[in-house]
């Protein structure tokens, strides 16, 4: 086990509508980054927090949004859901400040009907 | 663009035998690879990783070998178990983690 949480740990969605999905990370680290992973494939990089500010972003349209508190812990909210958001979504939590090593959650699996 | 791919999307091996799984890479800036192993649902799971400046990492049972001439990124499991059994992912660290498409390693008892 990682330590890292997530929660729910599935969801039902329809098209148009909002969802946030939660994340805790691993006790010390200060780095959440969160990826999207369709059926077959490998996860594909949404965007990285550290420290509260976003450090970098993948190839996802604005609709996909997120935060980190204090303690660490993140969100991620995609508006306007649309089908193909279907997918597994994990976060992986690290240390930027020592290493760079990421540690993932068991994920979110989001089904948008 | 740049991508990480892998060669096979599937490898069977016998119970005991040596796997090895294959990775190509195209960016070559990058500077930090890393292993993950991905069961039916769970998320990945961290194996070994391996930096530019090596060409060989052991762990234990597993071995990562780095061949940056031509971009290419192999795990090898020695005596391969049936827990071993798993989807296998490659990734590359330059700035932002990429992963290819992955490898599903069967083991027959």
């Amino acid at each position: 086990e990682t330590g890292v949480t997530q929660s729910p740990t599935h969801l039902i969605k329809t098209r148009g509508q909002q969802v946030t999905l939660r994340c805790s990370s691993q006790s010390g680290h200060n780095t959440v980054s969160w990826y999207q992973q369709a059926l077959g494939q490998g996860p594909q990089f949404i965007f990285q927090y550290y420290r509260e500010e976003e450090n970098g972003r993948g190839n996802f349209p604005p609709r996909f949004s997120g935060l980190q508190f204090p303690n660490y812990s993140s969100e991620l909210n995609v508006n306007a859901l649309e089908l193909d958001d279907s997918a597994l979504y994990l976060c992986a939590s690290s240390s930027l400040d020592t290493d760079e090593t990421q540690y993932f959650g068991p994920g979110t699996r989001l089904l948008v009907l | 663009g740049e991508s990480v791919g892998l060669h096979l999307p599937t490898l069977s091996v016998q119970e005991g035998d040596n796997s090895i799984i294959n990775c190509a890479y195209s960016n070559s800036a990058s500077d930090y690879f890393i292993w993950y192993k991905q069961e039916s649902g769970k998320g990945p799971q961290f194996i070994i990783d391996i930096r530019s400046n090596m060409d060989k990492r052991q762990g234990q049972r597993v071995t990562v070998l780095l061949n940056k001439t031509v971009k290419h990124l192999s795990l090898q499991i020695a005596a391969t178990q049936p827990g071993d059994s798993a989807v296998y992912f490659c990734a590359e660290n330059n700035n932002d983690m990429r992963f290819g498409a992955g490898t599903r390693l069967t083991v027959k008892p």
